[in-house]
């Protein structure tokens, strides 16, 4: 069993629906959580960081940590075919490392 | 602010040669850290510089290595090339604040071995 599980996709939606990206984790050390958008060919883009349980809004964006369930959940609203992307998240346990570990990865599209 | 620079952005090599990748973090940050992108297993983590010293290190053969250098520039190495090393090498720079701090990626040298 991979240390982070995300569901590959794709997953199609139309322009303007909220859409939620989830992944699970098995390991309880695990404080910081992030979330990064990647386009064809590019490299990673950081969207949300995260520390421990909660949430995190930036613009239409928000984050969820619920370390009880190791669970967390990006949600994108009002979305826009430029937001299709692949979103990948990671975590990792210490602060100031940068050994993260990383879902597989989820390929959104947006249909307009 | 210049964002992280990798070069080359494209290489192709055979099999058995050598290649150097080379990494230019944010101005300021002092750690880097190495990734290997592949469609099968995703990202998976290389190493990690900071002030010139490896921090961590991931499940890899000893063919790869790497090194950072006094301005903070980091470069990675694969020896002995094969088919399987095939992959998009990513770089990410962070300025490792007290509490932790992002990590920002670079565009990526994606080698091709033949």
């Amino acid at each position: 069993q991979k240390e982070v599980e995300q569901d590959p996709g794709p997953l199609s939606v139309p322009e303007g629906a909220i859409v939620s990206l989830n992944c699970t984790y098995s390991n309880s050390a695990f404080q910081y959580f992030m979330w990064y958008r990647q386009y064809s060919r590019k490299g990673p883009e950081l969207l949300m960081y995260t520390y421990s349980s909660g949430n995190k809004e930036d613009g239409r964006f928000t984050a969820q940590v619920d370390k009880s369930s190791k669970y967390i959940s990006l949600f994108i609203r009002d979305s826009q075919p430029s937001d299709s992307a692949t979103y990948l998240c990671a975590m990792s346990g210490t602060s100031g490392t940068y050994k993260y570990i990383f879902g597989t990865g989820t390929r959104l599209k947006v249909l307009a | 602010k210049a964002g992280v620079t990798q070069t080359p952005r494209y290489l192709i090599k055979t099999r058995g040669q050598q290649v150097t990748l080379s990494c230019s973090p944010i101005s300021g940050h002092r750690s880097v850290s190495w990734y290997q992108q592949t469609p099968g297993q995703g990202l998976q983590f290389l190493f990690e510089y900071f002030s010139e010293t490896q921090r961590n290190k991931g499940n890899f053969p000893g063919r790869f290595s790497g090194r950072q250098f006094s301005n903070s520039r980091s470069e990675m190495n694969v020896s002995t090339l094969e088919l399987g090393d095939s992959a998009l090498y990513l770089c990410a720079s962070s300025s490792v604040l007290p509490g932790g701090s992002e990590a920002f990626f670079g565009q990526g040298t994606r080698l091709t071995v033949v």
